[in-house]
């Protein structure tokens, strides 16, 4: 079946731009994450939804950062007036629930902010 | 908080050889998930090896192995008879919630 998967895979921002990077994860998964990963690091959480509810935002850097999943399938990552330090490669995950399942990885959106 | 240790950025293995990847881990939950997951250069996160906590026997995934120390709080992957495939960046995670915390990652390289 299909994986997760990650749209664009490669986003070029200028500085101040808003940006929208978006996840479909596997169908019938009820759990989904979003990770950013800087250059040589591992990953690090931002937030996690059960179907359509945020439960977790505690790893969001700062509020002009915001997720959602309206529908409890596809999710939107939204970064908005984008600064140099949001350059990375953002992660999303799904699993069929929390807690110990397994998380299947999409290949990520590389950002880079200039 | 959690937090997970990979000590070693760089490690290297001749080809059939083994090798052993170190990962400690601090949590103050009783119940918890250790997880292993490689990342290729192609960047796509994959599973190699899963552990519950509350279990005792190391878990086994045909050349993976784990050797979990709950009272160390230690958890090392040993990959035999490596292969060139196996190059990648390995990642430790624990997961004692909703949310994965992953080290820094070691980067393994196999020489043929």
């Amino acid at each position: 079946g299909a994986g997760v998967s990650q749209s664009p895979r490669y986003k070029v921002a200028k500085r101040g731009q808003d940006v929208a990077l978006r996840c479909d994860p596997i169908s019938g998964h009820v759990s989904l994450f979003w990770y950013q990963q800087a250059l040589g690091q591992g990953p690090e959480f931002l937030t996690y939804f059960q179907n359509e509810a945020q439960l977790d935002k505690s790893g969001l850097p700062s509020d002009r950062f915001f997720a959602e999943r309206p529908e409890g399938s596809v999710s939107t990552l939204k970064i908005q007036r984008t600064q140099q330090e949001d350059s990375a490669v953002y992660l999303c995950a799904s699993s069929f629930l929390a807690g110990g399942y397994e998380q299947y990885f999409g290949p990520g959106t590389r950002l880079t902010v200039t | 908080a959690q937090t997970v240790t990979q000590s070693q950025p760089e490690m290297s293995v001749q080809e059939a050889e083994t090798v052993t990847l170190s990962c400690t881990y601090d949590t103050s939950e009783s119940d918890y998930y250790l997880f292993w997951y490689k990342q290729p250069p192609s960047r796509q996160m994959i599973l190699v090896i899963r552990q519950e906590a509350y279990k005792q026997q190391n878990a086994t995934e045909n050349r993976f192995s784990v050797n979990f120390q709950k009272a160390a709080k230690s958890f090392s992957l040993k990959i035999s008879d490596s292969q060139l495939g196996d190059a990648a960046m390995y990642f430790c995670g624990n997961n004692a919630g909703n949310m994965l915390t992953f080290g820094g990652g070691t980067r393994l390289m196999v020489k043929p």
